[in-house]
């Protein structure tokens, strides 16, 4: 059973597409993040949600939005896409914020054409 | 501005050897440390986690080292195993609420029969 599940895998899309990545923990955990590995390889955080409730934002255009509808889902919403968002997105969870492992899902790769 | 870096982006070595991964650190506040291990298309597995209160912790074959005044980590795996073959990050945090996990750059270890 997937403790930390994101679909699809794999998203090709145009620009200008407007487009969701969703994500579902059943770990029971309060924390769930979104984070960017770009083609350099650097996994750097994008968003971070504790019960439902948005705690880190970092600097990302706002055309990606977050939404969690309940604290074990934390889906993300793209919009405009453009080529260089082309990625794989990480959603991941974490029992606790600060200094606990995170468990991450299998990652969504992002094309945009 | 990297605050966690892995400066060898590769590592191979024989089976049965010892691997070394290594990884510094700038940010003086991150106070707990993690590595993680990623296979192609999947999402990273935590391995190993040391608090800064600590200087060495062991699980298996799998040990991390906490230099703190060298803000210097490694990781060793003794021994070495071809499907230890993968990309391994280093990863920080500083503790509080509204922080998430820091990654490095990550170390593709080969390791051959």
């Amino acid at each position: 059973d997937t403790a930390v599940s994101q679909t699809p895998k794999y998203l090709v899309t145009q620009m200008g597409n407007d487009k969701s990545i969703k994500c579902e923990q059943n770990l029971g955990h309060d924390t769930m993040y979104w984070y960017k590995q770009d083609s350099k390889k650097f996994l750097k955080i994008m968003f971070s949600y504790n019960n439902k409730e948005l705690i880190i934002n970092e600097t990302v255009p706002n055309r990606f939005s977050p939404k969690s509808p309940d604290k074990a889902h934390l889906n993300l919403h793209i919009n405009s896409l453009e080529l260089g968002d082309s990625a794989v997105y990480f959603c991941a969870s974490s029992l606790l914020q600060g200094n606990t492992e995170a468990f991450f899902g299998q990652g969504t790769r992002l094309t945009v054409v | 501005d990297q605050q966690v870096k892995q400066n060898s982006p590769s590592l191979s070595v024989q089976e049965g050897r010892i691997s070394i991964l290594n990884c510094d650190y700038t940010n003086s506040m991150f106070d707990y440390f993690l590595w993680y291990k990623k296979y192609p298309a999947e999402g990273p597995t935590f391995l190993i986690s040391i608090s800064s209160i600590k200087d060495k912790n062991e699980d298996g074959r799998f040990t991390v080292f906490l230099n703190k005044s060298a803000k210097h980590l490694s990781l060793h795996i003794v021994p070495s195993q071809p499907g230890d073959s993968a990309v391994y990050f280093c990863a920080a945090s500083a503790g509080q609420a509204g922080t998430a996990l820091i990654f490095g750059k990550g170390t593709t270890l080969s390791v051959s029969s």
